[in-house]
């Protein structure tokens, strides 16, 4: 399975666009990479999934590089509410198993 | 819809303790997942189930069992309970009916100590 690093942790302004980086260089054709965050301590929440395209919700975009060996969430326009640990996660599509690492600790500041 | 629901949010255990925590979801997902999430740390997968009478083991089983006879509650049993189970646990579903729609929704978490 394809392993994800993210950086420990990251501050942005109130307002500015968050940018979280996510490397995923031994990810496969088939793997899609997935975002969740953890808002303290509640459970996981859904926030976005891409294979090769760009991706937009109504809650972020998802840029995934032509290599597909990285990655960047972003959050256009972040609030307070937004500061929580951002999980990039690379799913197999031949299972279910998210293998969950660390995360970005993400601190939106006034 | 009330989403995943799970009860009890707190337990604290005496060592050699048994108890279910339980999770309920009432959007006909098929696939439900039990994590356990220790302090500054990432979920790991204990137990999956992909539909009512078949459950799989995750990455960290031992110590726990789990049950599937309906599709909506999947509860996780701890037997002898030990101080290495003091984690909180989240239980999760999803709908996967193809890979664009594997998001997992999760509850709010039971928070367990033992002691």
């Amino acid at each position: 399975d394809a392993k994800t690093t993210q950086p420990t942790s990251m501050d942005c302004a109130e307002g500015r666009a968050a940018n979280l980086p996510c490397n995923h260089s031994t990810i496969s054709g088939n793997e899609y990479v997935y975002w969740y965050r953890q808002i303290h301590s509640q459970g996981p929440q859904y926030i976005i999934h891409g294979l090769k395209n760009n991706e937009t919700n109504e809650m972020a975009s998802l840029i995934i590089t032509e290599d597909r060996k990285s990655s960047t969430l972003i959050l256009p326009h972040a609030t307070l509410r937004d500061t929580a640990v951002y999980y990039c996660i690379v799913m197999p599509w031949s299972n279910y198993q998210l293998i969950w690492g660390a995360g970005t600790k993400l601190i939106i500041k006034p | 819809n009330a989403g995943v629901t799970q009860t009890p949010k707190f337990r604290i255990l005496k060592i050699g303790q048994s108890m279910t925590l339980q999770c309920t979801q009432d959007m006909n997902h098929n696939y439900m997942y039990w994590y356990r999430q220790d302090p500054g740390m990432g979920l790991k997968l204990i137990y999956y189930s992909v539909g009512a009478g078949i459950t799989d083991k995750g990455e960290v089983p031992n110590g726990y069992n789990v049950s599937r006879s309906t599709t909506e509650d999947f509860p996780l049993r701890l037997e002898l309970a030990a101080p290495s189970q003091t984690s909180v646990y989240f239980c999760a579903s999803s709908f996967n009916r193809d890979l664009r729609e594997r998001e997992q929704f999760f509850g709010p978490g039971t928070r367990l100590t033992v002691l």
